[in-house]
């Protein structure tokens, strides 16, 4: 069989819900911050995106709060869809572009219709 | 939208051949990476690569690995002797600089 990974966690919403989706990053001299979703067998897909000099930021149907006093990220998706049903990653960066991206573990989201 | 192509979509290969990955970034983008991701588990920095020259490379990224940039058009991942343990997804990633920061849809390597 195959090898036992990483247990994510998994967070269940009924579809037309709000969900939140947190995130504890490591360095505190990161200042770039992505949110990313996969879905299974394919690449992460970019979602959106946030400098340490903001703490807010939106999209459609998402938003972005940053609190760097603690470290923390995460990503609400309003309406929830069937189609948001993936694993989400948050990532981290510092520098121009150099420097690579330090993923987080990742939450399984499933959205019940 | 532009698209970061990875190829093969899979590949099988014997423990201790040499595997070569290949990828086009977006014709515009400056920053090519590597990334791997082991079944379940998150993804991992394996190495940026920048005017024809390594920029970062992670400590998985050992002489094991190397990249290459043959021509204008494609970024190459090319893995000696490999291992069992090398059996993973590996993602191409380009950016200009931090903005459009994008992946490809991997290559599933698996070592038999």
């Amino acid at each position: 069989g195959e090898s036992v990974g990483l247990h994510l966690p998994t967070l269940s919403v009924q579809e037309g819900d709000n969900s939140i989706i947190n995130c504890a990053y490591s360095n505190s001299a990161s200042d770039y911050f992505i949110w990313y979703k996969q879905e299974s067998g394919k690449g992460p897909q970019f979602i959106i995106d946030i400098r340490s000099n903001m703490d807010k930021r939106q999209g459609q149907r998402v938003t972005v709060l940053l609190n760097k006093t603690v470290k923390h990220l995460s990503l609400q998706i309003a309406a929830t869809q069937p189609g948001d049903s993936a694993v989400y990653f948050c990532a981290e960066t510092t520098g121009g572009g150099a420097d690579g991206l330090t993923f987080g573990k990742g939450t399984h989201l499933i959205i019940q219709p | 939208e532009p698209e970061v192509t990875q190829t093969p979509s899979h590949q099988v290969t014997q423990m201790g051949q040499e595997v070569i990955l290949r990828c086009v970034p977006i014709s515009n983008h400056l920053y090519f990476y590597w990334y791997r991701q082991i079944l379940g588990q998150k993804v991992e920095f394996l190495v940026s690569f920048y005017n024809n020259e390594i920029s970062e490379k992670s400590e998985i990224f050992d002489d094991q690995f190397s990249v290459e940039r043959p021509d204008g058009s494609n970024f190459t991942l090319k893995i000696r002797s490999t291992k069992l343990e090398d059996s993973a997804m590996y993602f191409c990633a380009s950016s200009q600089g931090l903005v459009g920061y994008t992946f490809g849809s991997g290559t599933r390597l698996t070592v038999v």
